[in-house]
């Protein structure tokens, strides 16, 4: 694993169902997030963690849940998809604290799953 | 409610010309901003960030900050076919305590033309 994995790539899944989306880094960043990006609405944040064993919601948190029972993986869970779910999902990782005052604090991506809930 | 705003496009601009891209943020304390490109179908990718007042260049991109005017601008020298994606602007803001998370605008799309 170099960087940050998710799986699947792409999904497409009835309505109703539950799915879990997958990410698992090995920068040992102790902040991850969970973003869905449509056309026109630009990166939206689902859920994040600061650190294992936290987790917070982002500005869209509705019908995900996500946990973090360690460093790398960070999983998020759509409990019974509806056809609004439909988006690619990011899953992001980076230092929660900045490394000094002028620290690089950018994110690191990983490729993202296409979902298509019909 | 903390902002970040970009025009969303498209920038249209000949292939060898200088493309502007602009951004403004409205949390006056934000101490670091990123710029991400984002080709179709593919995730966002890290090009320049910048925390100090002025100009950072990085080959044929330079990133300029105005704290005073909430102001960030990425220029892309020599603006090549391969340029042509969507650019993120992204600030870093407080989320509470000693906690920060990035707050990306909706970006723009360049299309670079041959």
């Amino acid at each position: 694993i170099a960087g940050i994995t998710q799986a699947p790539t792409s999904q497409i899944l009835a309505a109703g169902r539950r799915m879990t989306l997958r990410c698992t880094q090995d920068m040992r960043h102790n902040a991850m997030y969970w973003y869905r990006q449509d056309l026109g609405l630009g990166l939206r944040l689902i859920h994040y963690s600061n650190t294992a064993g936290t987790t917070g919601k982002g500005e869209v948190p509705d019908g995900y849940s996500v946990s973090r029972a360690n460093t790398d993986d960070f999983p998020l869970t759509l409990a019974s998809a509806v056809p609004s779910q439909t988006s690619v999902y990011f899953c992001a990782s980076s230092w929660a604290r900045p490394q000094g005052a002028g620290g690089n604090y950018g994110y690191t991506f990983g490729s993202g799953t296409r979902l298509t809930v019909v | 409610q903390k902002e970040v705003e970009q025009n969303s496009g498209p920038l249209s601009v000949p292939e060898g010309a200088i493309a502007s891209l602009n951004c403004t943020y409205s949390d006056r304390g934000s101490q670091s901003f990123f710029w991400y490109r984002q080709y179709s179908g593919k995730s966002p990718e890290l090009i320049m960030f910048i925390y100090s007042n002025g100009d950072k260049e990085d080959g044929r991109f330079t990133a300029q900050l105005n704290k005073a005017s909430q102001y960030v601008s990425l220029l892309i020298r020599d603006s090549q076919p391969s340029d042509s994606a969507t650019y993120l602007c992204a600030v870093k803001m407080n989320s509470g305590g000693s906690n920060y998370k990035l707050t990306f605008g909706k970006g723009t799309l360049l299309t670079v033309n041959p």
